[in-house]
This record gives C-alpha cells, sequence and structure tokens, in this order.
C-alpha cells in the first residue's frame, strides 16, 4: 500500500497571507489527524476527521481549520498567517478505531512564513 | 490531561552500546503507548505500541520497551546501537479518541 502523501512539501509564505496543506490517507483508512511540530512546542495536536466529520480539535485559535472530503482526503488551512505558524505540518492517517488505532504519518509540508 | 515526560533531550551512545531511552506518562486509565522514530526531513515511523496485550513489546530494528505500570513507564531499549539508529525518538500516550500526546523528544547520537 501506499504510505500518506502530503502536497506540497515545502511553502514559502508571508504574514497575512492563508495557506491549505492537504494529505491524502493510507488506502481504506477513515481518520486523518494532523499535527503542528515547532522546535519550542513539540508535536502537538491540531485535529481529527473521521468520515468527513471533526471528531477531536487541539487548542489553537479558530485560524486553523480543516476539512476531510468523501474519499478520506484532508486538507488543512490556516489563514491570516503569522511567524509563529512557522512549522513542519504531519499528517496521520488510521482506520477509525479509538485508542488504540495505529497512526501512520506522511512527510511533512515544511511552512515558512516570512 | 494525560501528559508524557521524556528524560534527557538528547542521548549519546557508542555503536554497539545499549541503547535506553526514558519515557513516564501520566494517564487515569490504562493508556496506550507509542513510541515514534524521526529522521531529518521526514514523518514518524512508529516503532512500537503498547495495547495492554503485553508488558513486554518487541517493535521493529530490534527495539524493545516494557511497560511498567508501578513506575508509569514506558522506557526504550536495543541491545546493540547502530549507526543507523541516529535520529529523534518520541513517546506518546493517546488520548481521546486518536489524538497522541507526544513527549518532547530525544535525539540519539550514536558514535562510531
Amino acid at each position: 500500500k501506499a504510505g500518506v502523501t502530503q502536497t506540497p512539501r515545502y511553502l514559502i509564505k508571508t504574514r497575512g497571507q492563508q495557506v491549505t496543506l492537504s494529505c491524502s490517507p493510507i488506502s481504506g483508512h477513515r481518520s486523518v489527524s494532523w499535527y503542528q511540530q515547532t522546535p519550542g512546542q513539540g508535536l502537538q495536536f491540531l485535529f481529527e476527521y473521521f468520515s468527513e466529520t471533526q471528531r477531536n480539535k487541539g487548542n489553537f485559535p479558530g485560524r486553523f481549520s480543516g476539512r476531510q472530503f468523501s474519499n478520506s482526503r484532508s486538507e488543512m488551512n490556516v489563514s491570516t498567517l503569522e511567524l509563529g505558524d512557522s512549522a513542519l505540518y504531519l499528517c496521520a492517517s488510521s482506520p477509525g478505531q479509538l485508542g488504540a488505532d495505529t497512526q501512520y504519518f506522511g512527510p511533512g509540508t515544511r511552512l515558512t512564513v516570512l | 490531561a494525560q501528559s508524557v515526560t521524556q528524560l534527557g533531550s538528547h542521548v549519546s551512545v557508542s555503536e554497539g552500546a545499549l541503547v535506553l531511552l526514558r519515557c513516564n506518562y501520566s494517564s487515569s486509565v490504562p493508556p496506550y503507548l507509542f513510541w515514534y522514530v524521526q529522521y531529518p526531513n521526514q514523518g514518524l515511523q512508529l516503532l512500537l505500541k503498547y495495547t495492554s496485550a503485553a508488558t513486554l513489546v518487541k517493535g521493529i530494528n530490534g527495539f524493545e520497551a516494557e511497560f511498567k505500570k508501578s513506575e508509569t513507564s514506558f522506557h526504550l531499549t536495543k541491545p546493540s546501537a547502530h549507526m543507523s539508529d541516529a535520529a529523534e525518538y518520541f513517546c506518546a500516550v493517546s488520548e481521546v479518541g486518536n489524538k497522541l500526546v507526544f513527549g518532547a523528544g530525544t535525539i540519539l547520537r550514536v558514535k562510531s
């Protein structure tokens, strides 16, 4: 099976702009989660989508949003970018069970905000 | 809320030596625990996971971890380090749903 794919791999934006990141999960996986990784804050959970519905949400401002399509692909949007949004954004997919699900991570999208 | 503490942000071992990366968790319920590895400019790769089936969990690349409830620990070990093991390692606990709470990570350096 193909792994989790994320596009684009690298992105440079300026403050105030908005950005959309895309994630294609492993075939058959219905859950997609997003994480932000920064040197200062480490790995932080953004949100999880399952069957096109947000099932869980982390402590991020409303500028961070996401959605999931019927084919389980997911997008994440960040509006009004700030310098602090520079990070590696990781997407993870899993079959969709709760608790013991193994999450498989994509290579990430490196976002730089200037 | 659950939390994970990884002792030692950097660990250095000689090639062939024992690798021990420490992880302690806080959880009010039996947890699901994971170890992931991250190589530079890559995503996270699962090494192993604990789901209460057995306290000693064997993973890929010769790694294993032992769940000790009394110590709330889930330390990662490998008997003999290889140069290719140099990477950053993350311990994580599964919280509500599929939300993973990660430790701060430990960078493993392997000296030749």
